[in-house]
């Protein structure tokens, strides 16, 4: 089945502590891409990746980092987290200048 | 910066009637794409309109596309209950370097039984 994961679903921490979200998909997609989603300000982009090795900021960089080291998988790491980055995540890819998957999301608290 | 915006923010229809949101965007566009959102879950693909079209169906809904006056619009025709989600277009921009959407605050839509 043609999916994008994302793991973990849901994640409770405290300021400073390092977390990676994962997230992968299995359709051969080149791009993939990282949004956040908080109440009235809609799906913001973070980060977002044109294929191996290419990642490039969304319009919310600050405070996230990513890489891209295989075509399928698409982390996101928060070195230090702090509380404005509660939030819903959501992963998507797609092949270029098409619809975007996404997964089902990750709620993440920041103590 | 979110390019593309949803009027209205919020919609609420009896069941059986016609449901239609409007989206405005800024920039020259590749394509716009609207997409649904059941609380909490994640976004689901309904359909994408290139720039040189104008008019798309899919079932019951149908999207136009004025890339004058830089504007979309969905329509769901005899809506459902189940029906009742967020809406959300992203559009494509030309500006950039390739496929990344940029997401209005999306309509919510509320049909009731």
């Amino acid at each position: 089945e043609a999916q994008v994961t994302q793991n973990p679903r849901y994640l409770i921490t405290v300021t400073g502590k390092k977390l990676t979200v994962t997230c992968s998909q299995n359709m051969n997609h080149e791009y993939m891409s990282w949004y956040r989603q908080d109440p009235g300000l809609g799906l913001r982009q973070i980060y977002y990746s044109m294929n191996v090795e290419v990642t490039d900021k969304g319009d919310v960089p600050e405070g996230y980092k990513v890489s891209r080291k295989e075509k399928r998988n698409f982390p996101l790491i928060l070195e230090s987290p702090s509380p404005n980055q509660t939030s819903l995540y959501f992963c998507a890819s797609s092949s270029i200048y098409n619809e975007q998957f996404f997964g089902p999301g990750t709620r993440l608290t920041v103590l | 910066s979110q390019q593309g915006e949803e009027d209205p923010q919020a919609l609420s229809i009896q069941e059986g009637e016609n449901a239609t949101m409007n989206c405005s965007y800024k920039t020259s566009i590749n394509n716009l794409q609207w997409y649904r959102q059941n609380s909490g879950r994640g976004l689901v693909h309904l359909i994408l309109i290139r720039s040189n079209e104008r008019e798309k169906h899919s079932g019951r809904l149908r999207v136009t596309l004025d890339t004058s006056k830089k504007s979309s619009s969905l329509l769901i025709t005899a809506s459902r209950a189940a029906d009742t989600a967020s809406y959300f277009c992203a559009t494509d921009g030309r500006e950039t370097s390739g496929s990344r959407l940029t997401f209005g605050e999306g309509t919510q839509l509320t049909v009731n039984p």
